[in-house]
């Protein structure tokens, strides 16, 4: 079964901590994707990558950065967390092919305390 | 911008109803049109797409027809079940493989 993995189920951090949230797909894809999910705005892109060492901004990308260095691994960096940033973070991947459909991971809740 | 609107949760309907979930998109072009569904805790999954106007997607029961001249993309099943209960987002990819999403629509069914 094609996978997308996230690294936590669950996390717990202090505000001003440095966060890293990790994910791993096994499709081979291209196009790997970090979205955030709250209650009544649906998803919002945070960051998106079409290639190893390569990235774009999405809609939201304050207070966030990304890393690819592995084509198959995808990392989403809080570099100080705050109570906002508590949220669902989604990771999903597609293949390079226009109008693709997104394979997510069962995603992470981080809770900024 | 390119962006999608659907309608306000939750719905709550008893086993074998009719379900809708309306949903309209604004973007320039030709997109994509996309629902996704998420079952409790769990990630978000493709439930159908189209890909050009008067498509119809369908998939376990679900159908939504791309319909331009209304930019609509309405979710539909005759006869939910329990185990339909989630989350449905509309989705839309305007060009590229940016993907964008509504605010979901909740979904109870009844025994």
């Amino acid at each position: 079964d094609v996978k997308v993995t996230q690294s936590s189920r669950y996390l717990v951090k202090r505000t001003g901590e440095k966060v890293f949230l990790e994910c791993v797909q096994d499709m081979d894809h291209e196009n790997m994707f970090w979205y955030r999910q709250d209650p009544g705005l649906g998803l919002r892109l945070i960051y998106f990558s079409y290639d190893v060492k390569m990235k774009e901004k999405g809609d939201i990308p304050e207070g966030y950065s990304v890393s690819r260095e592995k084509k198959e691994r995808f990392s989403l960096i809080l570099e100080s967390a705050s109570t906002n940033q508590t949220s669902m973070y989604l990771c999903a991947s597609s293949l390079t092919g226009a109008n693709e459909k997104l394979f997510f991971g069962s995603g992470t809740q981080l809770s900024v305390l | 911008g390119d962006s999608v609107t659907q309608m306000e949760g939750p719905v709550t309907l008893s086993e074998e109803a009719f379900l809708t979930i309306n949903c309209t998109y604004t973007a320039t072009g030709y997109p994509s049109l996309f629902w996704y569904v998420q079952y409790p805790g769990e990630g978000l999954q493709l439930l159908l797409k189209a890909t050009k106007a008067d498509d119809k997607g369908s998939n376990k029961g679900f159908e939504a027809t791309y319909r331009k001249e209304t930019t609509s993309f309405h979710l539909e099943k005759g006869s939910v079940q329990v185990s339909d209960s989630a989350v449905y987002f509309c989705a839309l990819i305007p060009g590229g493989f940016k993907t964008i999403f509504g605010a979901g629509t909740r979904l109870f069914v009844k025994a």
